[in-house]
């Protein structure tokens, strides 16, 4: 069964860090490129980060508003996919997803998400 | 405001037929592939359509996509209870900085 297993999100002040991982199973996790999308609250998804795989240099790239704050690495080892967040604003919470671009199809799998929350 | 275009709301009676639709540019829908996104209350985005037309396993053949030059649209036909959800297209935009981008949404109510 496929799963993708969202972790480390919490409330944390403005300027703050947080770490997000994400445990993948039930794929060949290092043929994936992955993502991070979040969800503002009432809001819709918008794209995060995404990692490709190592065929592709493990490329990494960064939407407009995680570029100079964000970093997403991949360790194909653990079939684990990160977010480093530094210097979180209030407008970066919600909820993080963890997703699969597999084959050419963003958004193949979804994990369950995992709660940001910047308050003061 | 987002990069795809969608209209807030739609909605149907059960047994109807719905479509939504999705507007981008030359950037974007009009060089990529859509796919279609359905969230359910309070759960993860599931994916419904990808390359424009194709359902993954396990989806119903009510679902249907389709694109035409810069614009895409999602058919449910038959509509049941359980469709009612928040709709969402993607597609990649290789503009100035290659980007994931998404319409704002549709919510779809089953009246």
């Amino acid at each position: 069964e496929v799963q993708l297993v969202e972790s480390g999100g919490g409330l944390v002040k403005p300027g703050g860090s947080l770490r997000l991982s994400c445990a993948a199973s039930g794929f060949t996790f290092s043929h994936a490129w992955m993502s991070w999308v979040r969800q503002a609250p009432g809001k819709g998804l918008e794209w995060v980060a995404r990692v490709k795989n190592r065929r592709y240099g493990g490329t990494r790239e960064y939407a407009a508003p995680a570029k100079g704050r964000f970093s997403i690495s991949r360790d194909d080892s653990t079939n684990t996919v990160s977010l480093q967040m530094n210097s979180l604003e209030t407008g970066d919470t919600g909820v993080y997803y963890c997703t699969t671009d597999e084959e050419g199809i963003a958004g193949r799998r979804w994990g369950l998400g995992t709660l940001v929350t910047v308050s003061s | 405001q987002s990069v795809l275009t969608q209209p807030p709301s739609a909605s149907g009676t059960p047994g109807q037929r719905v479509t939504i639709s999705c507007s981008g540019g030359i950037s974007n829908i009009g060089i990529n592939s859509v796919n279609w996104y359905q969230q359910l209350p309070g759960t993860a985005p599931k994916l419904l359509i990808h390359s424009n037309n194709q359902r993954p396993s396990g989806v119903p053949d009510r679902f249907s996509g389709s694109k035409s030059g810069t614009s895409a649209s999602l058919a449910i036909s038959g509509l049941q209870s359980e469709d009612e959800a928040d709709y969402y297209c993607g597609t990649w935009d290789d503009g100035l900085n290659v980007k994931w981008v998404f319409g704002g949404g549709t919510k779809l109510t089953i009246l």
